[in-house]
């Protein structure tokens, strides 16, 4: 069975102290692995999507690292507003069938 | 910015009745999804639909679902007799392409079956 798993569950920091945040996944034959942000009360958001090991993607304070069995999401200097639930999700097959990770609320404090 | 739209934003329905969520997704996207999640669990995949017809969809989606796009706009779940665990928030994607996994979710719709 296809399984994305997200650590830690939550993880609070100070206004500026970087961090990352783990996303493991057990799939038979990965074809894409994607991160999604979530305000309270919304629909996920959009980050990154990453297609093999060894690729990087960066926006803005994150960067998203993928190896051949887990991914990572980079912070960098974290402000407040990046507080959110970040999620993992990975596909399969061709299409958008996404199985997400149960996610990592961050919380940043000023 | 074009944003996918969802109706109602809560439903509260009692146990049995049919409940319909409603979806405008963005007007250029080919490909429409419903996802759920029920509270302090994971997203989850229902249903995949391009060209008019259902293209993926999870253990899920069984007959008590269904999806319609009725018109050229909207895109409609409808659940079936529904049961207490039924209860989750509801999303619906839209997507250009397949297999990129950028996908625009809406806001949601709250179902509470009493």
């Amino acid at each position: 069975e296809d399984q994305v798993t997200q650590s830690p569950e939550a993880l609070r920091l100070q206004e500026g102290e970087s961090s990352s945040l783990n996303c493991s996944y057990t799939v038979s034959g990965l074809r894409g692995l994607f991160w999604y942000r979530q305000d309270p009360g919304k629909g996920p958001e959009f980050l990154f999507t990453l297609y093999s090991a060894g690729e990087e993607k960066e926006k803005e304070r994150l960067k998203a690292t993928l190896t051949k069995k887990e991914s990572f999401l980079h912070i960098t200097a974290p402000k407040p507003e990046d507080s959110a639930t970040y999620l993992c999700a990975a596909t399969v097959g061709a299409g958008n069938m996404l199985t997400f990770g149960g996610g990592t609320r961050l919380m940043v404090k000023p | 910015e074009p944003e996918v739209t969802q109706t109602p934003s809560h439903q509260v329905t009692q146990m049995g009745q049919e409940v319909i969520l409603r979806c405008v997704p963005i007007s250029n996207h080919l490909y429409f999804y419903w996802y759920r999640q029920i509270l302090g669990q994971k997203v989850e995949f229902l249903v995949s639909f391009y060209n008019n017809e259902i293209s993926e969809k999870s253990e899920i989606f069984d007959d008590q679902f269904s999806v319609e796009r009725p018109d050229g706009s909207n895109f409609t779940l409808k659940i079936r007799s529904t049961k207490l665990e039924d209860s989750a928030m509801y999303f619906c994607a839209s997507s250009e392409g397949t297999g990129t996994g950028e996908l625009f979710f809406g806001e949601g719709s709250r179902l509470t079956v009493l």
